[in-house]
């Protein structure tokens, strides 16, 4: 899409915070969402996904919140740790569709 | 549990030189399989996908192309590399017909010089 050129929008947050990333989707229809970490120099790995009959999903330290009336996804990850940091991508799928389509990506630093 | 494999892991070629990356597919049978391309600092652009052997869609025309010969193999290739293909290239599936988790391969390193 359009994002895919862009360079990556950065959030930084001091060890042990928590962070907040967000995410905007434009199609009414999807019904899937999943977000995914990449770390440097690997593939993209899943974090958690929610699908859109819930608002809220928990996993370990992170937890996914979905509000569907103004399109909005976020990712909340618990005690931010060094190993957090990465490049943070939302993915939204709806039925019937063949691929996903993915957000621009966020660059999550933490700072000791 | 199903994997992905990807090769090579780094790749330098020469402008003008061909191309063929491979992806397969372990523990899962009819997958739909995605090439991505990323740009360092970039995103993810979807360059081609699959949902059966021989069946190909492009997202972007442009110099590359893809075949799937085998149900869990799929490739992708060039005949004559630009300095503009350069680029962090991924593999992924998905089962098929359903709402689910796409998975990626760990990618292949590409420089064109």
């Amino acid at each position: 899409g359009e994002s895919v050129g862009l360079h990556l929008p950065t959030l930084s947050v001091q060890e042990g915070d928590n962070s907040i990333i967000n995410c905007a989707y434009s199609n009414s229809a999807s019904d899937y969402f999943i977000w995914y970490k990449q770390e440097s120099g690997k593939g993209p790995q899943f974090i958690i996904d929610i699908r859109s009959n819930m608002d809220k999903r928990q996993g370990q330290r992170v937890t996914v919140l979905l509000n569907k009336t103004v399109k909005h996804l976020s990712l909340q990850i618990a005690a931010t740790q060094p190993g957090d940091s990465a490049v943070y991508f939302c993915a939204e799928n709806s039925q019937g569709a063949q691929k996903l389509v993915f957000g621009q990506g966020t660059r999550l630093t933490i700072n000791p | 549990s199903q994997t992905i494999h990807q090769w090579p892991a780094t790749l330098v070629q020469p402008v003008g030189s061909p191309l063929s990356l491979e992806c397969t597919v372990e523990g899962t049978s009819n997958p739909n399989l995605y090439w991505y391309r990323q740009a360092a600092g970039r995103g993810l652009q979807l360059l081609f996908y699959s949902v059966g052997i021989g069946q190909i869609s492009s997202e972007v025309p442009q110099n590359l192309s893809a075949s799937r010969p085998q149900d869990r193999q799929f490739i992708l290739s060039s005949k004559k590399l630009l300095l503009s293909d350069s680029g962090f290239y991924l593999c992924a599936w998905k089962k098929q017909g359903s709402t689910d988790t796409q998975y990626f391969g760990p990618g292949t390193r590409l420089t064109v010089l």
